[in-house]
């Protein structure tokens, strides 16, 4: 299973672009790399997933370079309630029974 | 709008007493769902992988008899920690994936007395 690294904690601003890189070195070929949104005493919110170069939705955008070995999500223009734990994960997507397994995370805190 | 739903959102009872708890797919058939147990400031750790029609997997130092899963439909699985202690007080959560992304549920907050 591909381990992922991300910075542990990260502090922001309002209004403010926020970056957030995560390391998966032994990323498989067919596994595709997914962010989720966690706030204290819910479950992990899905913001995006992509497989290579830049995927764009609503709410994020998430680089991904050639060599897939890392990701980075980008939030634009964040706002207090962007404060949250983010968690960068890898796996196969085809496989419904593929294992997510959840790395430490970065705790996003934004302030005014 | 929720495509998992998770019941109870919490529970405090006694120690010794069996709770469980349930996660449903709303607009979707789930062979496969995930339960997680999360501890204050840390991580999701993964306990066992729910299949429908067969037994849970179950990951390292998890036990299966504290922690009983049954998949009984493709929409619903259970889990059910068996004669609970307060070491067993957590937040568990539970995931499906029909097609993708994979979603979670809100999550139970357990607290044994």
């Amino acid at each position: 299973l591909a381990k992922t690294t991300q910075p542990i904690s990260m502090d922001s601003y309002e209004g403010q672009e926020v970056n957030i890189t995560c390391s998966h070195n032994n990323i498989a070929t067919n596994d595709y790399i997914t962010w989720y949104q966690q706030f204290p005493s819910q479950g992990p919110r899905f913001i995006i997933q992509g497989y290579k170069t830049k995927v764009t939705n609503e709410v994020a955008s998430l680089f991904i370079p050639a060599d897939r070995k890392s990701s980075t999500l980008s939030l634009p223009r964040v706002s207090l309630s962007d404060t949250a734990v983010y968690y960068c994960l890898v796996g196969a997507r085809a496989d419904s029974s593929y294992k997510l397994i959840f790395g430490s995370g970065t705790r996003l805190l934004v302030r005014p | 709008g929720a495509v998992v739903s998770q019941h109870p959102s919490w529970v405090i009872c006694k120690s010794g007493t069996s709770v469980k708890i349930e996660c449903r797919s709303l607009d979707f058939q789930a062979t496969t769902m995930f339960w997680y147990r999360q501890f204050p400031k840390q991580s999701l750790m993964l306990m066992a992988t729910s299949n429908e029609g067969s037994k849970a997997t179950y990951e390292q130092g998890v036990e299966k008899d504290k922690f009983l899963i049954n998949h009984a439909s493709l929409t619903l699985s259970t889990l059910t920690v068996t004669s609970a202690h307060p070491e067993d007080s957590s937040f568990y959560i539970c995931s499906a994936r029909g097609v993708q992304p994979q979603h979670f549920g809100d999550g139970t907050r357990l607290s044994i007395l």
